[in-house]
């Protein structure tokens, strides 16, 4: 199974911040079709993920665009310019180019 | 607006079953497909399979083959999914979430059932 690192497991910071996330995986995420399969997602506290970048870098339908993903291969950066309050929770990656499907460990986002 | 509702929290004995239930609304619901994921302490998030609303046809995570049985009834827009012989590892929040077809985008996520397996 494709394995997908997230780092820091644990990100500090203010209010105003900006802050990255890096999604490392185990294999190349190119697909033979040349797309890459790879998402971002935001679980707040006692709520169900939800969606934030899809393909790598493509904005969902009402992110706000403090959000912004990049990245190509095995390498990817969730980055958030300006953190506000409703940004804290855990940031996950996912990876839907290989079978199965997998998601990062996660990245807790929390105020300094 | 997209609403996925999933029925509510279950306590079974070890080795039997569950059947959990995901209803769609404000959407064509056989355009989209429906996913579900295992979410533990211990393991994280993980993908169980997908299922196609408008042919019934399903893909598995190897994993779960023998374990989740997914299924859908479109005259009510409502996906399902069946743990079978259940241990205290089942233990877990499964969501389903709205597939966008081709681009694996879960763009829409239920809140979750808890499944709790204790004797």
């Amino acid at each position: 199974d494709v394995v997908l690192t997230q780092t820091p497991s644990i990100l500090s910071a203010t209010i105003g911040q900006s802050v990255s996330i890096s999604c490392r995986s185990s294999q190349s995420l190119l697909d033979s079709d040349g797309n890459t399969y790879l998402y971002w997602f935001l679980q707040r506290p006692g709520q169900s993920p939800q969606r934030l970048i899809y393909l790598v870098s493509n904005l969902g339908s009402g992110v706000p665009n403090r959000f912004s993903g990049s990245g190509s291969g095995t390498d990817f950066t969730l980055k958030i310019s300006g953190v506000e309050a409703e940004d804290l929770g855990v940031y996950y990656c996912m990876q839907a180019t290989h079978a199965p499907w997998t998601f990062g460990g996660g990245t807790k986002l929390e105020l300094k | 607006q997209v609403q996925l509702q999933q029925s509510g929290a279950e306590l079974a004995k070890p080795g039997s079953s569950v059947k959990i239930s995901c209803k769609a609304s404000g959407y064509t619901f056989t355009s989209y497909y429906i996913s579900w994921i295992k979410q533990t302490t211990g393991q994280g998030l993980e993908y169980i399979g997908y299922i196609n609303t408008g042919s019934g046809g399903t893909n598995y995570n190897e994993k779960f083959k023998g374990k989740a049985t997914l299924t859908v009834d479109k005259s009510s827009s409502t996906a399902f999914m069946q743990l079978s012989s259940l241990t205290p590892d089942d233990s877990a929040v499964y969501y389903c979430a709205r597939a966008v077809p081709y681009y694996w985008y879960f763009d829409f996520w239920g809140p979750g059932t808890m499944v709790t397996v204790s004797s």
